[in-house]
C-alpha cells in the first residue's frame, strides 16, 4: 500500500522555466511533508518543508503548496537550473503520533535542459 | 543544514559475511536515527528507528536478528548486516535528528554488494 505517490516519474523542463513536481497521500493523518533532492549513489538533502496547518512555503527558488482536501502537494522550482536536475522525492510524516517516521514517494527525476 | 556521514561509502563482501555500516551525526546529538535501504529506482524504505540507549524499533517485514542495529552513543549509530546474501544488496542511507519533531538529515549512503 504506497501511500505516498509520486506518479510521474520523470519531468523534464526547460532552463529558466517552471518545474512542477506533484505528490499524493492518502494517510489523512500525516501533518508534515517534506521534499529532497537526491543525486545518484548520494543520501537526500533536505529541500523544503510544509506543516498541515499552512497551505504555502517559500524558500528561495522553492515553494512548496499543500492541498489537504486533495491530500495533495506540489513543489515548485522556479526559475530552474541545470543544476537543480536530480530526483525528487516527496516524504509525509504523522507527527501527531509520536514516531516521526518518514513516508517516501517513488520519486520524480527531474531534469533541466540548458 | 546538519552534517551526517556514513562509513563505508561501497562494500563488496562474500556471501556468508557480516558487514557493519557506521553512521554519525558530526555537528549535532542525534537523539533519534533511521535506517533506510533503496533498491534501484526504487523509493527509500525505513527499516528500523534506533533511539539512543534503547532497542531499535524494526519496520514490518525486516528480521531484526539479519539487520543489527546499534545506537550506543548520541552522535553513532550502527547497521550490522550479518550472514550477507547476494539479496542484501542494497544501497543503505541513515538519517538523523536532534530533536522529536526535527527534520531528519541523511548520510551519504553505503553500496552493499554482496557476491
Amino acid at each position: 500500500d504506497q501511500q505516498v505517490k509520486q506518479n510521474s516519474p520523470s519531468l523534464s523542463v526547460q532552463e529558466g522555466r517552471i518545474s512542477i513536481l506533484n505528490c499524493d497521500y492518502t494517510n489523512s493523518m500525516f501533518d508534515y511533508f517534506l521534499w529532497y533532492k537526491k543525486y545518484p549513489a548520494e543520501g537526500p538533502t533536505f529541500l523544503i518543508s510544509i506543516s498541515s496547518i499552512k497551505d504555502k512555503n517559500e524558500d528561495g527558488r522553492f515553494t512548496v503548496f499543500l492541498n489537504k482536501s486533495a491530500k495533495h502537494l506540489s513543489l515548485h522550482i522556479v526559475p530552474s537550473q541545470p543544476g537543480d536536475s536530480a530526483v525528487y522525492f516527496c516524504a509525509a510524516s504523522d507527527e501527531g503520533s509520536g514516531t516521526y517516521k518518514y513516508i517516501f514517494g517513488t520519486g520524480t527525476r527531474l531534469k533541466v535542459l540548458a | 543544514g546538519a552534517v551526517v556521514s556514513q562509513h563505508p561509502s561501497w562494500v563488496i563482501c562474500k556471501s556468508g559475511t557480516s558487514v557493519k555500516i557506521e553512521c554519525r551525526s558530526l555537528d549535532f546529538q542525534a537523539t533519534t536515527m533511521f535506517w533506510y535501504r533503496q533498491f534501484p529506482k526504487q523509493s527509500l524504505m525505513l527499516m528500523a528507528t534506533s533511539n539512543e540507549g534503547s532497542k531499535a524499533t524494526y519496520e514490518q517485514g525486516v528480521e531484526k536478528d539479519k539487520f543489527l542495529i546499534n545506537h550506543a552513543s548520541l552522535t553513532l549509530s550502527t547497521l550490522t548486516v550479518t550472514s550477507a546474501h547476494p539479496e542484501d544488496s542494497s544501497f543503505y542511507i541513515c538519517s538523523a535528528r536532534e530533536r522529536e519533531g526535527e527534520t531528519q538529515y541523511f548520510g551519504p549512503g553505503t553500496r552493499l554488494l554482496v557476491l
